[in-house]
């Protein structure tokens, strides 16, 4: 069974404050890792599907980092504002052949205006 | 264009009865995925349908649970004789494809909550 780690569980930080939060997966037989944003009564949003080593996405505000050889994926939240406050989940697949995603239990984010 | 949908939004329910969860997904995806999320649990994965056929139904707890997509787009999650502990949020997720770089856009959920 796929192991999908996040860290912290939650955080508050002030607007305009920089954040960051972890995920950590087994390295071995990685194929892909989503981090999803989840905002209370809405649907998930994907933010970023990352395959290779070393990759670095960057989206608006939001950034996120791979290392697929020490398991671990960083996601970066630069100059929070209020509208960030969501749930953020990141979730890997659980290798050849599996369509299915293992899920972490999430970084819930709140941002302090 | 229209995203997934799921109907209905809240489902209230007691024990010992049977619920049917709706899954309509973006138009065109072949692949269909249901997904659970317990209280301060991640989502768990449940079942993947390619087409009309269930590809993977590996994380289905028990027979009380059932999916189908007939025609290959609705899928119907079926659940007989509830438990408490079936409540959580019942998310769905379609994906123009399968593959494990693809995004799987998913639907708001549906709230099910057995008394």
């Amino acid at each position: 069974i796929l192991n999908v780690e996040q860290s912290p569980q939650s955080l508050h930080v002030q607007e305009g404050d920089s954040t960051n939060f972890t995920c950590s997966f087994p390295s071995s037989n990685f194929y892909a890792l989503h981090w999803y944003r989840w905002e209370t009564a809405k649907s998930p949003e994907a933010l970023f599907v990352m395959t290779l080593n070393g990759d670095e996405k960057k989206k608006g505000r939001i950034s996120a980092t791979l290392n697929t050889k020490e398991g671990y994926s960083y996601l970066y939240i630069k100059g929070s504002q209020p509208e960030d406050s969501a749930t953020y989940l990141c979730a890997s697949y659980s290798g050849a052949g599996s369509y299915q995603l293992t899920f972490g239990k999430g970084t819930k984010l709140s941002v302090i205006p | 264009g229209a995203g997934v949908s799921q109907t209905p939004s809240n489902k209230v329910t007691e024990k010992g009865k049977y619920v049917e969860l709706r899954c309509d997904p973006i138009s065109g995806h072949t692949a269909l995925y249901w997904y659970r999320q317990s209280l301060g649990q991640g989502p768990e994965f449940l079942i993947y349908f390619q087409g009309t056929g269930a590809a993977d139904d590996s994380g289905l707890p028990n027979d009380r649970f059932f999916a189908v997509r007939p025609e290959g787009s609705v899928s119907t999650l079926k659940i007989q004789r509830t438990e408490r502990g079936d409540s959580a949020v019942y998310l769905c997720a379609s994906s123009p494809m399968p593959g494990t770089g693809n995004e799987q856009f998913f639907g708001p959920g549906t709230r099910l909550t057995v008394l």
